[in-house]
């Protein structure tokens, strides 16, 4: 079992570029959570999914979409980049919501 | 606002020697408190999870206690191994209708030297 992959590892983006971050679990888990992690600061959530067709809104949402249209699935995405959304973003997934998160690697993204 | 506060923010030990990490929180009510660890350039993974009615808990060379009174968590590691070096952070989950709103500390970055 793979767990839970990224795509991509590293992005560079200029202000005002879209793109997409990918989340995918082999587990069959129906919970799927996206965060940030930015330097000294506890990990924060941005959107979270309790089902595949469902999203809802975490601790810091805006500037952020969510879409999961299949269960193993999450997808992040960032419409017009700014500089403050430079982090580190981190999925994770679970079988229910009081159940251990297991997280990806992560995907370092840099906004210039 | 729920909290988690970690001390210390890093710590350096040599091989062999124990160390204990601090977490208090603010979270209430209170479901669960989780310690994970989390190498360098890769996502956390979890080490224990404790619940409410329970003090100690070991998993290996670590232990973690819980005093729910008070609010505070600890993290011993004892024995420690240059693969210690990592950061530790405390989470804890709310027991209300925000369970899936974790409250994250912000680690303490630990270094093991030989």
């Amino acid at each position: 079992n793979a767990g839970v992959t990224q795509t991509p590892k590293f992005r560079v983006l200029k202000t005002g570029q879209s793109m997409t971050l990918l989340c995918a679990q082999d587990m069959n888990h129906e919970y799927m959570y996206w965060y940030r992690q930015d330097p000294g600061m506890g990990l924060r959530l941005i959107h979270y999914s309790v089902g595949e067709g469902t999203t809802a809104k975490g601790e810091v949402p805006d500037g952020y979409n969510v879409s999961r249209l299949k269960k193993q699935n999450f997808l992040l995405g960032l419409e017009s980049a700014a500089p403050s959304q430079t982090s580190v973003y981190f999925c994770a997934s679970s079988w229910a919501g009081p159940n251990e998160q297991f997280f990806g690697p992560g995907t370092r993204l840099t906004v210039l | 606002k729920n909290q988690v506060e970690q001390s210390p923010q890093s710590l350096i030990i040599l091989e062999g020697k124990n160390c204990t990490l601090q977490c208090n929180y603010t979270v209430s009510p209170f479901s669960n408190l989780r310690w994970y660890k989390q190498d360098t350039g890769r996502g956390p993974v979890s080490l224990t999870i404790m619940t409410f009615s329970e003090n100690t808990k070991s998993n290996g060379r670590y232990t973690a206690t819980l005093d729910a009174d008070t609010k505070q968590s600890s993290l011993h590691i004892t024995a420690s191994q240059l693969s210690d070096s990592a950061s530790y952070i405390c989470v804890v989950r709310p027991g209300n209708n925000a369970g899936n709103m974790l409250t994250f500390g912000g680690g303490t970055r630990l270094m093991v030297k030989p």
